[in-house]
């Protein structure tokens, strides 16, 4: 089973900074197959990123990732109000399938 | 666009078995080699992938719960279902079915159930 670890486990920004998030694997994700999805409380989660770095359909272009084998990376360029919350990383690449354990982005 | 929507009791008694429905809208449960997953989140935790049955009907487990969970699809109402045996309470979760493939487009509102007595 590959296991994904995020870091860090909660990232205090300010409105308009740039946040960093880091998804390591404990074995290289096959094919690339990595997704972020972005969850706000009561919500479902949304899908961001699929395929390490390709936007999915209506995220806007201020996120973006990269990586490829076991080093990921989401980046939000500007934080908008909206963007505080949780993010998870998740692989399909291997079965199980698995998600990271999520970083929280909150306001400082 | 395609919609999910999860039906079931939101209460069931320790050892008994869940059973929860998805219901898929704006799209066919077997076009397209979807694969069609359920996911859990216990209250305040994480994400737990528990597995998918594809648009043939074959199907993949979790290792941690594959001897309690049985997935399957039901064409002629377009959805699938999840039974999960023997729960307990470390089965409490938010339960969410998605699609279409191995990242998640679509997801359902989730549903809470609860396993008490």
């Amino acid at each position: 089973e590959i296991v994904l670890t995020q870091s860090p486990g909660t990232l205090s920004l300010s409105p308009g900074e740039r946040a960093t998030l880091s998804c390591r694997a404990s074995q290289s994700v096959s094919r690339n197959y990595l997704a972020w999805y972005q969850q706000k409380p009561d919500q479902a989660p949304r899908l961001l990123i699929y395929g390490a770095s390709s936007r999915a359909t209506g995220i806007p272009d201020r996120f973006s990732g990269s990586g490829s084998g076991t080093d990921f990376t989401l980046t939000i360029s500007r934080l908008e109000p909206e963007d505080f919350a949780v993010y998870y990383c998740q692989q399909c690449g291997s079965s199980p399938w698995t998600f990271g354990q999520g970083t929280k982005v909150e306001i400082k | 666009q395609v919609q999910l929507q999860e039906s079931g009791p939101g209460l069931v008694k320790p050892s008994e078995t869940l059973s929860l429905t998805c219901t898929v809208s704006g799209g066919s449960v077997t076009s397209g080699s979807y694969y069609w997953t359920w996911i859990r989140q216990p209250p305040g935790k994480g994400l737990e992938w528990i597995g998918y049955i594809s648009y043939s009907g074959s199907t993949n487990y979790n290792p941690s719960l594959k001897s309690r969970v049985t997935m399957s699809v039901d064409t002629s109402k377009n959805q699938f279902s999840l039974k999960l045996t023997s729960v307990t309470a470390a089965d409490t979760a938010v339960y969410y079915c998605a699609g279409p493939y191995g990242t998640f487009d679509f997801w359902g509102q989730g549903t809470l159930v609860t396993v008490s007595s």
